[in-house]
């Protein structure tokens, strides 16, 4: 089992481009979750996707961030433009439960993005 | 006032001593308990989770929980160089529903055991 994938797993950009973080999720979970970790904020949930369907995006601090998942084997986390105050490790999560929050979420490795 | 509020640590402890990490949370609506554990440069990990006030055992890991006072603790017994890690307490208020996806996560307490 390949567990969650991220890619890439460190990016570094100039303010004002546009960043694209990837993920796979684990096959057959029906829920996907992006989070961001800093160390003033803790891990913040951005948006949650269940069925492929954006249910929860009131976590995506504006309008730069936007997320997509086209298919139930694949998201994307958007940013555009960038700003140094984006940099963070951004993680992806799967479940297999349907709005299953009090079970567990399965988190891939991250990608620790640092705006310039 | 934070959802959910952990000591950051770091803590350092010889191997084989007892640890205990403790948080508290603000909300009573709170009802589904779990430590994740996060390794350095990996993702977090279920490590366990409860839902009853009182005490739930899994091998060197006790997660106890106290409704009453708010209050989360996870102890580890006989510590090892491998426990060394972040340990995230994180509340939900169900298990099933509307809101049962939506993890309030503590900032973490980061643990060192020394051999």
């Amino acid at each position: 089992d390949a567990g969650v994938i991220q890619s890439p797993r460190h990016e570094v950009t100039e303010m004002g481009q546009e960043v694209t973080l990837r993920c796979k999720p684990i096959s057959g979970h029906n829920s996907l979750f992006w989070y961001r970790q800093t160390m003033m904020r803790g891990l913040e949930l951005l948006i949650y996707f269940n069925n492929n369907v954006p249910i929860d995006d009131s976590g995506m601090p504006e309008d730069r961030f936007s997320a997509k998942m086209p298919n139930a084997s694949f998201s994307t986390l958007k940013i555009q433009p960038s700003e140094p105050r984006d940099s963070a490790v951004y993680f992806c999560a799967s479940s297999p439960y349907v709005g299953g929050g009090a079970r567990e979420q399965f988190f891939g490795p991250g990608t620790r993005l640092t705006v310039l | 006032q934070k959802e959910v509020e952990q000591d950051p640590g770091p803590l350092s402890v010889p191997e084989g001593a007892i640890v205990s990490l403790n948080c508290t949370y603000s909300n009573s609506a709170f009802q589904y308990f779990m430590w994740y554990r996060q390794y350095s440069r990996k993702g977090p990990e279920l490590l366990m989770y409860t839902y009853s006030s009182g005490n739930k055992e899994d091998g060197r890991f006790t997660a106890q929980v106290d409704k009453s006072s708010k209050y989360i603790s996870l102890f580890i017994r006989d510590s090892q160089p491998s426990d060394s890690a972040t340990y995230l307490c994180v509340v939900t208020i169900s298990y099933s529903g509307a809101g049962s996806y939506q993890l309030t996560f503590g900032k973490g307490t980061k643990l060192s055991v020394i051999p």
